[in-house]
């Protein structure tokens, strides 16, 4: 599994993008990467991954360096409800979880 | 997306006891799922893989004849941790891939396990 490298913590205003940063520089190139956040207490919940195209949905967007030794997850505009803490994983179907980022979003 | 539960969701046993712990994939079938364990303040670490009709497989370092892992159906593994120990203590989540490509994890809410 890719050894991951993310900030400890990150503060947002609500309502402004958030972007989120991971260096994976040993990723495989046939590994996916994924992010998945985690509110206290509570089971992790995924949120986007990606290969090497950078990818959309409803939740998030992921932009994947074209060596894809790192990449951002985007919140695009923070809410309260996205405080939580944000891995970035570089793996096959098994994930092997960082420290992560504790993504605090200020009112 | 796919919902995965556990039960029970906190549970409070005495030293030297067991306990089971289940999982199951609510609208979706699992051939695999994961069990990790998570302290408090720390992150998730994988304990064993789960596999229906096979035994588990156990990362480094999980005694496998503490934490016993029966995947019995498509959708339901269980987690049982015998002669359970203070140290024992903590938060066990698991999860089951899901999606075309089985890339998508979807995690259970987990169960918090206190051993008096």
């Amino acid at each position: 599994d890719a050894k991951t490298t993310q900030p400890n913590s990150m503060e947002s205003n609500e309502e402004e993008p958030v972007h989120l940063p991971c260096n994976h520089s040993t990723i495989s190139g046939t590994d996916y990467i994924h992010w998945y956040r985690q509110l206290p207490s509570q089971g992790p919940e995924y949120v986007i991954h990606g290969l090497t195209s950078n990818v959309n949905n409803r939740m998030a967007s992921l932009a994947i360096a074209e060596d894809r030794k790192s990449s951002t997850l985007i919140l695009h505009r923070a809410t309260l409800r996205d405080a939580a803490v944000y891995y970035c994983l570089g793996s096959a179907r098994q994930l092997t979880f960082g420290s992560g980022t504790q993504l605090t979003v200020l009112p | 997306g796919a919902v995965v539960s556990q039960h029970p969701s906190r549970v409070i046993c005495k030293s030297g006891t067991s306990v089971k712990i289940e999982c199951r994939s609510l609208d979706f079938q699992a051939t695999t799922m994961f069990w990790y364990r998570q302290f408090p303040k720390q992150s998730l670490m994988l304990m064993a893989t789960s596999n229906e009709g096979s035994k588990a497989t156990y990362e480094q370092g999980v005694e496998k004849d503490k934490f016993l892992i029966n995947h019995a159906s498509l959708t339901l593994s269980t987690l049982t941790v015998t002669s359970a120990h203070p140290e024992d203590s903590s938060f066990y989540i698991c999860s089951a891939p899901w999606g075309t490509e089985l890339y998508e994890q979807y995690f259970g809410p987990g169960t918090r396990l206190t051993v008096t």
